[in-house]
């Protein structure tokens, strides 16, 4: 597709299990973000990917948090014993070359109980 | 650290009204500066950036300038739509840093008939 697309669009788990949220980012962008939106705390980075360098973590609120993307294109976010505090909207964006502005996905609507 | 500050919301205006959402920023060097839209149920989109002193981004009929000497980025359109009701959030990306999108508060915007 032209967009950036994440999967699912909902999830609804109960807490303390573990959830994987997907991004799939816009073809050729090399740059690959997470955030996370929130009544309370607004738009908030997680992590970021850049090509092959040592992705930059610095916004994971704890270690329960983890992400992974394979071959430079797919994005894994993994939530373990997901707390209710965790629930959000993940949003991921992709971008081409500095500067140019990120591009969002949908998002995923994560609800925990 | 860097961080963005919007005018508070919510705006509520008339159809051809004009608008000015304030935004002001700190941040070391000379960041990018974004503005985003949410229009409800939709994601993140990409409004108009400026990436050095006195540019001015445009879309839309929306206008922003990136002043230095006051850390500033209002976002302004001469007459205001019913579409345009959204929520717009200001962002920043530091010169040189990882790429992350600090954003601001969000200020929602309603146009009335």
């Amino acid at each position: 597709g032209a967009g950036v697309s994440q999967s699912p669009s909902n999830k609804v788990t109960e807490k303390g299990k573990d959830v994987e949220l997907r991004c799939d980012p816009i073809s050729g962008h090399t740059a690959l973000y997470w955030y996370r939106q929130s009544l309370g705390q607004g738009l908030e980075f997680l992590i970021y990917f850049q090509g092959n360098s040592a992705p930059d973590k610095s916004g994971l609120p704890s270690d329960r948090f983890s992400a992974e993307r394979t071959g430079g294109s797919v994005s894994t976010l993994t939530i373990q014993r997901t707390q209710q505090e965790d629930s959000a909207v993940y949003l991921c964006a992709s971008s081409s070359t500095s500067g140019a502005g990120q591009f969002f996905g949908p998002g995923t609507r994560l609800t925990v109980l | 650290g860097d961080s963005v500050t919007q005018m508070e919301g919510p705006v509520t205006l008339s159809e051809e009204a004009c608008l000015t959402i304030n935004c002001t920023y700190t941040a070391t060097g000379y960041p990018s500066l974004f503005w985003y839209v949410q229009y409800p149920g939709e994601g993140l989109q990409l409004l108009l950036k400026a990436t050095k002193a006195d540019d001015k981004g445009s879309n839309k009929g929306f206008e922003a300038t990136y002043r230095k000497e006051t850390t500033s980025f209002h976002l302004e359109k001469g007459s205001v739509q019913v579409s345009d009701s959204a929520v717009y959030f200001c962002a920043l990306v530091r010169e040189g840093g990882s790429e992350k999108l600090v954003f601001g508060k969000g200020t929602k915007l309603t146009v009335n008939p």
